[in-house]
């Protein structure tokens, strides 16, 4: 138990579809993160908010859609997603958004998302 | 931010002590050496931070030689749960943390 939250743990969607992912972090941290994992990639960072606001926006595609309404929470909107864009979507929870000393991230279980 | 360069995959035994070498030649003064691990269908874990010399905790230790352009995560006596990817992350003071692909440790029996 790390402290950050995901649900659903798993979702299948069809392409026409609108859903959204939630994540939740009992931590008090900062900043929160989505990234996504496709099977046998690297883990691919896709935002980052920092007290609520989007600092860091990865050249994701706008059917992917953020959301920070508190320093707590954190959506992730999806609709009309492609069959590629099926994988593992992570949270994850640090103090404050930079990876220096002392500052390490905490990841959720993970949403696994199925687009058919 | 500074690449990070760690063999793909290393093989173990139960028992044994697996030792993973990362390279980040161009480290900044002020960035620091993180080690996550990810089981499969799992968020990564954080295991261990280092600046410089060594860092021991429960789980794990790190090596950091002088020049820093390197450093090295032990795993003493490892067992079958131990197999996992670990990621070496060269620290930035941006929000852009790199992964990379890891080095997939696999604890055989």
């Amino acid at each position: 138990e790390t402290g950050v939250t995901q649900t659903p743990r798993h979702l299948v969607m069809g392409m026409t579809n609108k859903k959204s992912l939630k994540c939740e972090q009992h931590l008090g941290h900062n900043a929160m993160y989505w990234y996504k994992q496709s099977a046998k990639k690297p883990l691919e960072l896709m935002f980052v908010y920092s007290l609520e606001e989007r600092v860091e926006n990865n050249s994701v595609p706008s059917r992917f859609s953020p959301e920070c309404p508190n320093s707590s929470h954190l959506f992730l909107h999806l609709h009309t997603l492609q069959p590629e864009d099926s994988a593992l979507y992570l949270c994850a929870s640090s103090q404050a958004p930079y990876s220096g000393g002392g500052n390490e991230q905490y990841f959720g279980p993970g949403t696994r998302l199925t687009v058919t | 931010l500074a690449k990070t360069t760690q063999p793909i995959s290393m093989d173990s035994y139960e028992g044994q002590e697996v030792n993973i070498t990362c390279s980040h030649n161009n480290i900044a003064t002020n960035d620091y050496i993180t080690w996550y691990q990810q089981f499969p269908s799992q968020g990564p874990r954080f295991i261990i931070q280092g600046y410089k010399t060594k860092v021991t905790n429960e789980v794990a230790s790190l090596f950091i030689p002088a020049d820093r352009k390197s450093s090295t995560l032990s795993l003493p006596r490892v067992s079958l749960s131990d197999t996992a990817v670990y990621y070496c992350l060269v620290g930035d003071a941006d929000y852009k943390l790199s992964f990379g692909a890891g080095t997939t440790v696999t604890v055989r029996a």
